[in-house]
Formats: structure tokens, sequence, C-alpha cells
């Protein structure tokens, strides 16, 4: 069985400022990981993953997550952030040896960027 | 193509009473799988379909609840006697299924039990 954890359930950040989405897992087994974004009155929508590869992976919207299998995180980061990053963010996870491959989200972390 | 949709986008219903909730997966996506998301919360895993057959069934929290896949397209998630615990919003998503793991989500329809 996997948990995952967002510490922050919330982040207030004002426009163009930096930001970081914590998110640490625990598993017994190899994972693959994927945040989510959730746009106000939207559904759930892929924003990166890793499954294998580089542990930089990287958004077309100039968010990016780093894969640190030894703190078992998966840290959500964007240098820059626009009015339009408002919204809340998932960190989920599955076992890569699963059929199926269910996922298992954290409770999310809610971005209200500021002017 | 088109994305994952979900009819009804909305539903308010008595305690008690029966609901459907429908899914329309992504044409060619065998995997189909329903979460629940509860204000303030992350997804939670209910029920996952490989073509018609529903492979894990472990997140359904009790025998109220029971989904179909029977052409191995549209799924259809059912809830019985419905209880004011059930409110949530329920997330439908579909992959291709195999090797392809990324799963892409439905719009969500919105139950609300009084």
């Amino acid at each position: 069985a996997q948990s995952v954890t967002q510490l922050d359930s919330q982040v207030p950040v004002f426009e163009e400022a930096p930001v970081e989405l914590r998110c640490n897992y625990s598993s017994s087994v190899s994972v693959y990981l994927f945040w989510y974004v959730q746009y106000p009155n939207q559904g759930l929508q892929l924003l990166l993953k890793y499954l294998s590869g580089s542990t930089l992976v990287e958004s077309i919207n100039g968010f990016e997550a780093e894969f640190n299998k030894s703190q078992t995180s998966f840290h959500l980061r964007k240098p820059s952030v626009h009015i339009s990053d408002t919204a809340e963010y998932f960190c989920a996870v599955t076992s890569i040896k699963a059929a199926g491959n269910k996922l298992t989200f954290g409770g999310g972390t809610r971005v209200l960027v500021k002017p | 193509g088109a994305g994952v949709s979900q009819t009804p986008s909305n539903k308010v219903t008595e305690k008690g009473k029966y609901v459907e909730l429908r899914c329309d997966p992504i044409s060619g996506h065998t995997a189909l799988y329903w979460y629940r998301q509860s204000l303030g919360q992350g997804p939670e895993f209910l029920i996952y379909f490989q073509g018609t057959g529903a492979a894990d069934d472990s997140g359904l929290p009790n025998d109220r609840f029971f989904a179909v896949r029977p052409e191995g397209s549209v799924s259809t998630l059912k809830i019985q006697r419905t209880e004011r615990g059930d409110s949530a919003m329920y997330l439908c998503a579909s992959s291709l299924g195999g090797a392809v793991v990324t799963q892409y989500f439905g719009p969500g329809t919105r139950l609300t039990v009084l």
C-alpha cells in the first residue's frame, strides 16, 4: 500500500514569485509519480509525471518536479507564478508492479496567486 | 479527440434513493477508473475496469456501491439507498491500459444527498 502526504494545504504566493509544493510518499515498492492540477470548477488535469529516466521532469507551462528516491519526495516548483496558476494541486503515486495502476492521492495543496 | 465525459454534472437526491452516474471514456481506452473526492480531500480510488471486467473493486466502501461496464466502454456507477455521507464528487478516469499508466480524468459528477 502507498500513502501520499502534501505538507501544505494552502500556499498563498504573490504573482511572479517562486512557489514550491511539497509531496512525500510512502511505499514498499517502486512507484510512478504524478502531479495533477484542478482549476476552479474543472476536472483534474495531468501536469507532469515521473515514470523513469531523468529525475527532473518539466511541464509545458513552466512547472518542474524532481523525484528524490532517498527522501521519497516529488516536490513541485515554479520559478515565477501567474495569476492563472491559482488552482489546487494534487500529488499521486501508483505502484509500478500493480495491475491497473490505481492512483493514491495526497490531500491537495491550494495555491492562491495574489497580484 | 474528445476527453472523458461524465453525466450528469450535478445530481441532487434524497436519502434512501437510488442513483446512477455515467462515464464515457476516451475512445480506445481499455482501462477505466472511478474515484470519489470528498470536500477538501484528494480523490480516493473506488474501482478499476480492464475491458468489461472489474479487475479491482477494493475501494468500494460497501455493498451499496456497484459499477458495470458491459461493453468495455461506457461505465455506470450505481449507488443504492443513498446516505448523506455519500455526498461527494465522483470522478471517472481512463487510460490506454497495459504499460501506459497515465490516467485522464473527466469533469466529475457532484452528488448531493439531502
